[in-house]
Protein backbone atom coordinates (compact mmCIF):
# COMPACT_ATOMS: atom_id res chain seq x y z
CA UNK A 1 0.00 0.00 0.00
CA UNK A 2 0.79 3.48 -0.27
CA UNK A 3 3.00 5.00 2.24
CA UNK A 4 3.06 9.09 3.66
CA UNK A 5 2.94 11.34 0.95
CA UNK A 6 3.78 14.91 1.10
CA UNK A 7 3.50 18.08 -0.91
CA UNK A 8 5.45 19.94 -2.47
CA UNK A 9 8.24 18.49 -2.23
CA UNK A 10 10.41 21.42 -2.70
CA UNK A 11 9.21 25.02 -1.55
CA UNK A 12 11.11 28.52 -2.29
CA UNK A 13 9.44 31.34 -0.67
CA UNK A 14 10.38 34.75 -0.68
CA UNK A 15 10.69 35.91 3.14
CA UNK A 16 7.37 37.07 4.53
CA UNK A 17 5.02 34.72 2.04
CA UNK A 18 2.93 31.89 3.44
CA UNK A 19 2.60 28.72 2.93
CA UNK A 20 1.19 25.57 2.94
CA UNK A 21 2.36 22.03 2.92
CA UNK A 22 0.86 18.79 3.01
CA UNK A 23 0.21 15.75 4.13
CA UNK A 24 -1.67 12.50 2.92
CA UNK A 25 -0.79 10.06 6.12
CA UNK A 26 -1.05 6.27 5.56
CA UNK A 27 -5.08 5.35 5.44
CA UNK A 28 -6.47 4.22 8.50
CA UNK A 29 -3.92 6.06 11.00
CA UNK A 30 -4.83 7.52 13.68
CA UNK A 31 -2.13 9.86 14.84
CA UNK A 32 -0.21 12.01 12.94
CA UNK A 33 2.92 14.27 13.47
CA UNK A 34 4.91 17.29 12.35
CA UNK A 35 8.50 17.67 12.62
CA UNK A 36 10.99 20.33 11.74
CA UNK A 37 14.28 19.21 10.64
CA UNK A 38 17.21 21.78 10.04
CA UNK A 39 20.22 20.90 8.49
CA UNK A 40 22.35 18.24 10.01
CA UNK A 41 20.18 18.07 13.28
CA UNK A 42 17.38 15.44 14.01
CA UNK A 43 13.92 16.07 13.51
CA UNK A 44 12.24 18.19 16.06
CA UNK A 45 8.60 17.49 17.50
CA UNK A 46 6.25 20.64 16.39
CA UNK A 47 2.48 19.21 16.93
CA UNK A 48 0.50 15.75 16.80
CA UNK A 49 -2.90 14.99 15.97
CA UNK A 50 -5.29 12.32 16.73
CA UNK A 51 -8.26 11.84 14.57
CA UNK A 52 -8.67 15.75 13.58
CA UNK A 53 -7.78 16.77 17.50
CA UNK A 54 -4.54 18.59 17.73
CA UNK A 55 -3.95 17.03 21.18
CA UNK A 56 -0.24 18.53 21.54
CA UNK A 57 1.42 21.99 19.52
CA UNK A 58 3.84 22.47 22.18
CA UNK A 59 6.46 21.90 19.46
CA UNK A 60 5.44 24.65 17.02
CA UNK A 61 7.87 27.90 17.58
CA UNK A 62 5.80 30.61 17.18
CA UNK A 63 2.08 31.74 16.48
CA UNK A 64 3.22 32.26 12.83
CA UNK A 65 2.94 27.81 12.75
CA UNK A 66 -0.51 27.12 12.24
CA UNK A 67 -1.64 23.09 11.55
CA UNK A 68 -4.54 21.35 10.79
CA UNK A 69 -6.56 18.17 10.22
CA UNK A 70 -10.36 18.90 9.71
CA UNK A 71 -11.18 15.47 8.48
CA UNK A 72 -8.73 13.55 10.51
CA UNK A 73 -6.71 12.32 7.62
CA UNK A 74 -5.14 14.52 5.42
CA UNK A 75 -3.19 17.67 7.20
CA UNK A 76 -1.83 21.07 6.17
CA UNK A 77 1.12 23.03 7.71
CA UNK A 78 0.73 26.44 7.36
CA UNK A 79 3.45 28.84 8.29
CA UNK A 80 2.64 32.72 7.43
CA UNK A 81 4.88 35.61 7.23
CA UNK A 82 7.87 33.43 6.41
CA UNK A 83 11.31 33.67 8.02
CA UNK A 84 14.90 32.95 7.03
CA UNK A 85 14.81 30.72 10.32
CA UNK A 86 12.41 28.84 8.87
CA UNK A 87 13.96 27.23 6.18
CA UNK A 88 14.22 23.90 6.94
CA UNK A 89 12.89 20.19 6.33
CA UNK A 90 9.23 19.68 7.07
CA UNK A 91 8.78 16.00 7.85
CA UNK A 92 5.16 14.12 8.65
CA UNK A 93 4.98 11.34 10.52
CA UNK A 94 1.90 8.77 10.74
CA UNK A 95 1.08 5.58 13.12
CA UNK A 96 -1.71 3.80 14.39
CA UNK A 97 -1.06 4.38 17.75
CA UNK A 98 -4.92 5.31 19.51
CA UNK A 99 -3.68 6.27 22.98
CA UNK A 100 -0.91 7.42 24.73
CA UNK A 101 0.02 4.29 26.71
CA UNK A 102 0.24 2.08 23.13
CA UNK A 103 2.90 2.69 21.11
CA UNK A 104 3.06 1.77 17.11
CA UNK A 105 6.75 3.14 15.13
CA UNK A 106 5.68 6.00 13.28
CA UNK A 107 6.10 5.98 9.56
CA UNK A 108 7.67 9.26 8.09
CA UNK A 109 7.09 10.62 4.41
CA UNK A 110 10.09 11.95 2.13
CA UNK A 111 9.94 15.42 3.62
CA UNK A 112 8.80 19.01 1.89
CA UNK A 113 12.38 21.37 2.04
CA UNK A 114 11.32 24.66 2.23
CA UNK A 115 13.95 27.48 1.91
CA UNK A 116 13.05 31.05 2.69
CA UNK A 117 15.12 33.63 0.58
CA UNK B 1 12.48 16.01 30.36
CA UNK B 2 13.44 13.23 28.31
CA UNK B 3 16.70 13.50 25.96
CA UNK B 4 18.81 11.41 23.35
CA UNK B 5 22.04 11.91 22.88
CA UNK B 6 24.35 10.48 19.73
CA UNK B 7 27.63 11.13 21.05
CA UNK B 8 29.72 9.82 17.68
CA UNK B 9 28.94 12.27 14.50
CA UNK B 10 30.20 9.83 12.32
CA UNK B 11 31.43 6.65 12.08
CA UNK B 12 33.22 5.15 10.08
CA UNK B 13 33.78 1.16 8.96
CA UNK B 14 34.80 -1.21 6.20
CA UNK B 15 32.80 -3.49 4.56
CA UNK B 16 32.49 -6.97 6.93
CA UNK B 17 33.51 -5.60 9.93
CA UNK B 18 30.58 -5.14 12.69
CA UNK B 19 29.71 -1.81 13.01
CA UNK B 20 28.49 -0.28 16.64
CA UNK B 21 26.40 3.63 16.66
CA UNK B 22 25.90 4.48 19.64
CA UNK B 23 22.85 6.59 21.75
CA UNK B 24 22.18 6.87 25.49
CA UNK B 25 19.28 8.36 26.94
CA UNK B 26 18.18 10.55 29.60
CA UNK B 27 14.22 9.74 30.67
CA UNK B 28 11.69 8.77 34.04
CA UNK B 29 10.65 5.61 34.07
CA UNK B 30 11.38 2.85 31.36
CA UNK B 31 11.76 4.24 28.26
CA UNK B 32 10.33 3.75 24.46
CA UNK B 33 13.42 3.12 22.29
CA UNK B 34 14.01 3.59 18.59
CA UNK B 35 16.34 2.82 15.89
CA UNK B 36 15.56 5.40 12.36
CA UNK B 37 17.80 5.55 9.21
CA UNK B 38 17.43 8.05 6.30
CA UNK B 39 18.88 7.80 3.33
CA UNK B 40 19.86 11.29 0.84
CA UNK B 41 16.28 12.68 -0.19
CA UNK B 42 14.27 10.13 1.44
CA UNK B 43 12.34 9.79 4.71
CA UNK B 44 13.47 8.94 7.50
CA UNK B 45 12.68 4.40 7.65
CA UNK B 46 11.97 2.33 10.80
CA UNK B 47 14.95 -0.22 12.07
CA UNK B 48 13.43 -1.56 15.35
CA UNK B 49 12.00 -0.35 18.85
CA UNK B 50 12.01 -1.10 22.03
CA UNK B 51 9.46 -1.28 24.30
CA UNK B 52 9.71 -4.04 27.38
CA UNK B 53 11.30 -7.41 27.41
CA UNK B 54 13.95 -9.00 25.59
CA UNK B 55 17.16 -6.43 25.53
CA UNK B 56 18.56 -7.43 22.22
CA UNK B 57 15.98 -6.50 19.89
CA UNK B 58 16.14 -7.67 16.07
CA UNK B 59 15.39 -5.26 13.11
CA UNK B 60 14.99 -4.51 9.66
CA UNK B 61 18.22 -5.03 7.23
CA UNK B 62 20.29 -7.49 10.07
CA UNK B 63 20.65 -4.59 12.67
CA UNK B 64 19.99 -4.85 16.27
CA UNK B 65 20.76 -3.27 19.38
CA UNK B 66 20.82 -3.53 22.92
CA UNK B 67 18.92 -1.97 25.67
CA UNK B 68 21.44 -1.35 28.98
CA UNK B 69 19.39 -0.29 31.49
CA UNK B 70 22.29 0.46 33.82
CA UNK B 71 23.90 2.28 31.24
CA UNK B 72 21.32 4.07 29.99
CA UNK B 73 22.00 3.09 26.35
CA UNK B 74 20.40 1.70 23.44
CA UNK B 75 23.52 0.68 20.74
CA UNK B 76 23.11 -0.17 17.31
CA UNK B 77 24.88 -2.80 16.10
CA UNK B 78 25.27 -4.93 12.98
CA UNK B 79 28.00 -7.88 12.54
CA UNK B 80 28.98 -7.20 9.17
CA UNK B 81 28.60 -4.23 7.39
CA UNK B 82 27.66 -3.44 4.11
CA UNK B 83 28.22 -0.80 1.77
CA UNK B 84 24.97 0.03 1.15
CA UNK B 85 24.37 0.32 5.18
CA UNK B 86 26.12 3.78 4.54
CA UNK B 87 23.32 6.23 5.80
CA UNK B 88 22.52 8.79 8.67
CA UNK B 89 21.04 7.18 11.60
CA UNK B 90 18.80 8.84 14.27
CA UNK B 91 18.37 7.05 17.76
CA UNK B 92 14.51 8.42 19.22
CA UNK B 93 12.67 8.04 22.80
CA UNK B 94 9.74 8.44 24.22
CA UNK B 95 8.48 8.98 27.68
CA UNK B 96 5.98 6.24 28.44
CA UNK B 97 4.45 8.61 31.05
CA UNK B 98 4.48 11.76 29.07
CA UNK B 99 0.96 12.62 27.67
CA UNK B 100 2.24 14.00 24.82
CA UNK B 101 2.94 10.80 22.42
CA UNK B 102 6.01 12.39 20.73
CA UNK B 103 9.31 11.14 20.21
CA UNK B 104 12.29 13.28 21.05
CA UNK B 105 15.24 12.06 18.07
CA UNK B 106 19.32 12.68 18.47
CA UNK B 107 21.30 14.43 16.50
CA UNK B 108 22.42 11.82 13.85
CA UNK B 109 25.30 9.69 12.90
CA UNK B 110 26.50 9.25 9.98
CA UNK B 111 27.53 5.86 8.95
CA UNK B 112 30.01 5.57 6.38
CA UNK B 113 31.08 2.13 4.99
CA UNK B 114 34.39 1.77 2.80
CA UNK B 115 34.40 -1.29 0.15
Amino acid sequence: GAGVSQSPRYKVAKRGQDVALRCDPISGHVSLFWYQQALGQGPEFLTYFQNEAQLDKSGLPSDRFFAERPEGSVSTLKIQRTQQEDSAVYLCASSLAVSGDSYNEQFFGPGTRLTVL
Amino acid sequence: AQSVAQPEDQVNVAEGNPLTVKCTYSVSGNPYLFWYVQYPNRGLQFLLKYITGDNLVKGSYGFEAEFNKSQTSFHLKKPSALVSDSALYFCAVRDPYSSASKIIFGSGTRLSIRP
